[in-house]
């Protein structure tokens, strides 16, 4: 079975630009959640997506945005980037997003911002 | 909310046991135990999870304080691939709507040859 894949890997961009991440969950998998992860911050937690909406958010400011599409693909969107956006963005999928289940995580998508 | 906190690194000889404590002193009586560990260049990768019993696995064990403010994951013998920063992450149910997510900062795992 495939596992998660995150599209592009790498990504620069420019202050004030916005960026559409991608993510492919394992098949089967409804539920999709976004990371952050930083050397300062560590890793946070920025939304998760069950059934195409939004189950639960972090404390991520409205710049922040995603959506799941009916084959439970979902996407991140980052408008007007900010420096402090660089991070490795992180997705991870599971059957249906329990306290109790297993995520299993997509390699990353690395976003430098300039 | 609950917090977990982790040793920022610790080291430990190839093929002796390793054990990694995480501190969650105010764990909700709903919150599951989580670890995970993420290689170099890598996305964290599933270790094991529990709520309440002790927990083994082919990768690890997972002992649960019995007043759950505390859990250790034991990796019985240590090799060189089990270098990496290890998270202790708590999962809550949702409430209101919103699953709470508490992360440790993490254990950087060093393996001696």
């Amino acid at each position: 079975k495939a596992g998660v894949t995150q599209t592009p890997r790498y990504l620069i961009k420019t202050r004030g630009q916005q960026v559409t991440l991608s993510c492919s969950p394992i098949s089967g998998h409804r539920s999709v959640s976004w990371y952050q992860q930083t050397p300062g911050q560590g890793l946070q937690f920025l939304f998760e997506y069950f059934s195409e909406t939004q189950r639960n958010k972090g404390n991520f400011p409205g710049r922040f945005s995603g959506r799941q599409f009916s084959n439970s693909r979902s996407e991140m969107n980052v408008s007007t980037l900010e420096l402090g956006d660089s991070a490795l963005y992180l997705c991870a999928s599971s059957l249906a997003g329990g306290p109790q289940e297993t995520q299993y995580f997509g390699p990353g998508t690395r976003l430098l911002v300039l | 909310d609950a917090k977990t906190t982790q040793p920022n690194s610790m080291e430990s000889n190839e093929e002796e046991p390793v054990h990694l404590p995480c501190n969650h002193s105010t764990i909700s009586g709903t919150d599951y135990i989580h670890w995970y560990r993420q290689l170099p260049s890598q996305g964290p990768e599933y270790v094991i999870h529990g709520l309440t019993s002790n927990v083994n696995n082919r990768m690890a064990s997972l002992a649960i304080a019995e007043d759950r403010k505390s859990s250790t994951l034991i990796l019985h013998r240590a090799t060189l691939r089990d270098a990496a920063v290890y998270y202790c992450i708590l999962r809550a149910p949702p409430n209101f709507g919103n699953e709470k997510l508490t992360f440790g900062t993490g254990t950087r795992l060093t393996i001696i040859p």
